[in-house]
């Protein structure tokens, strides 16, 4: 079956800790997408890569990294720097079929600071 | 920038009845796209309806359907034949076709409970 994946499901993190959230994607999909939620709020974008190799910050970068080195593959670090880590996080791939332009998600991934 | 704006933080409905949830978002631009999306309690966001801006006809999917005024820059969402499976949160959401990025900008969600 294709889709995405994200593990671990449910991550517990120490505050100064750096922690890195696992995103897979079978669908050969050229872009993908990190996204945050809090409660009461919708997603805020946090990083995106369009290519294999490249990407860029989103509306809320500050604290956390990623890397692109696989198609399939878009990790994304929450680094110590994020001073309020504690959130839901979402992994996205976009495709653009017959014009039709749709981001699939993956199940996400529930980052507890304790 | 772009904003999306959901006034309804909850809403009930009485199983089989109808309900329509309201969504306006502001935007300068002419090519874009909108979107609803459903999260259940499995948080899995799930595309529930798309409308692309430059269509008139608003979108229909089976029981859900838009209510697509652009002038008015609203994009609200009726779901007939409510079941209790639609109980979730309901996201609304823009995509502009100009930003190169087509990241998806999203409203703080309206929460529906189904009443059996």
């Amino acid at each position: 079956d294709g889709g995405i994946t994200q593990s671990p499901k449910y991550l517990f993190r120490k505050e100064g800790q750096n922690v890195t959230l696992s995103c897979e994607q079978n669908l050969n999909h050229d872009a993908m997408y990190w996204y945050r939620q809090d409660p009461g709020q919708g997603l805020r974008l946090i990083y995106y890569s369009q290519i294999v190799n490249d990407f860029q910050k989103g509306d809320i970068a500050e604290g956390y990294s990623v890397s692109r080195e696989k198609k399939e593959s878009f990790p994304l670090t929450v680094t110590s720097a994020q001073k309020n880590p504690t959130a839901f996080y979402l992994c996205a791939s976009r495709v653009v079929t017959s014009g039709i332009d749709e981001q699939f998600f993956g199940p996400g991934t529930r980052l507890t600071v304790l | 920038a772009q904003t999306v704006t959901q006034s309804q933080p909850e809403m009930s409905v009485q199983e089989a009845e109808t309900v329509t949830l309201s969504c306006t978002y502001d935007t300068s631009e002419n090519n874009y796209y909108l979107f609803w999306y459903k999260q259940p309690p499995s948080r899995q966001m799930i595309l529930v309806i798309r409308q692309e801006a430059y269509k008139q006809q608003n979108a229909t999917e089976n029981r859900f359907s838009v209510n697509f005024q652009k002038a008015a820059k609203s994009f609200s969402l009726k779901i007939s034949d409510s079941q209790l499976g639609d109980t979730a949160m309901y996201f609304c959401a823009f995509m502009s076709r100009m930003d190169s990025s087509y990241k998806l900008i999203f409203g703080s969600g309206t929460r529906l409970l189904v009443r059996p």
